[in-house]
């Protein structure tokens, strides 16, 4: 398996653009998680999927930030419009279901200037 | 909300040293896991243990629940171990949420 994809790696954006993030999950699993990894707050989970539903939102920042999740194998994350504040490595995870083992992407690094 | 500590937060070992890295957890979980945070930034799952013992070759890990703790054990360790160890739990009331330590900052020199 090739694990969890996401893209783009890096991402240098102007502030007030629009960002979007994307992630692939392993084939199979019905749990999706995005976090966020900054040197102050460490790893924060933003928001997690079970089977495509969005389940805990509670850890997106702001209404600039949306996530999607429109079939099994696809799950993105947008910023609009981004701030400089949202530099941050973005991960997505997966897992077989909640509660079980997750697994990580390389990762996105935004920058926002 | 439950608070999850590491210790050390940082360590220095000379290539060969062992190891102990500890994770404190203040409530009840049913999800643990232990990651390695390489210098390129890829988390790579080293174990999935919410209790009980389990080893990988040069690693292994211990969870007692009861307790709340969970300590992952470096023999021999190589400066290809340096990078950033995390442990993360998850509780239950049906979320899949992991919550991440501050992390242990290993450097293994030559």
């Amino acid at each position: 398996d090739a694990g969890v994809i996401q893209s783009p790696r890096h991402e240098v954006t102007e502030m007030g653009q629009e960002v979007t993030l994307r992630c692939k999950p392993i084939s199979g699993h019905n749990s999706l998680f995005w976090y966020r990894q900054t040197m102050m707050r460490g790893l924060e989970l933003l928001i997690y999927f079970n089977n495509n539903v969005p389940i805990d939102d509670s850890g997106m920042p702001e209404d600039r930030f949306s996530a999607k999740m429109p079939n099994a194998s696809f799950s993105t994350l947008k910023i609009q419009p981004s701030e400089p504040r949202d530099s941050a490595v973005y991960f997505c995870a997966s897992s077989l279901q909640i509660l079980t083992e997750a697994f990580f992407g390389q990762g996105t690094r935004l920058t926002v200037v | 909300g439950i608070q999850v500590e590491q210790s050390p937060p940082d360590l220095i070992l000379q290539e060969g040293a062992n190891s102990t890295l500890r994770c404190n957890f203040s409530d009840s979980v049913n999800n643990l896991q232990w990651f390695h945070q390489n210098p390129w930034g890829q988390l790579i799952n080293l174990f999935y243990i919410p209790s009980g013992t389990k080893q990988n070759g040069r690693l292994s890990a211990t969870t007692v629940a009861t307790e709340r703790y969970s300590l992952l054990y470096i023999s021999s360790s190589q400066t290809t171990d340096s990078g950033v160890y995390f442990c993360a739990v998850g509780i239950s009331s049906n979320t899949g949420k992991l919550i991440f330590g501050q992390g242990t900052t290993l450097q293994v020199k030559p």
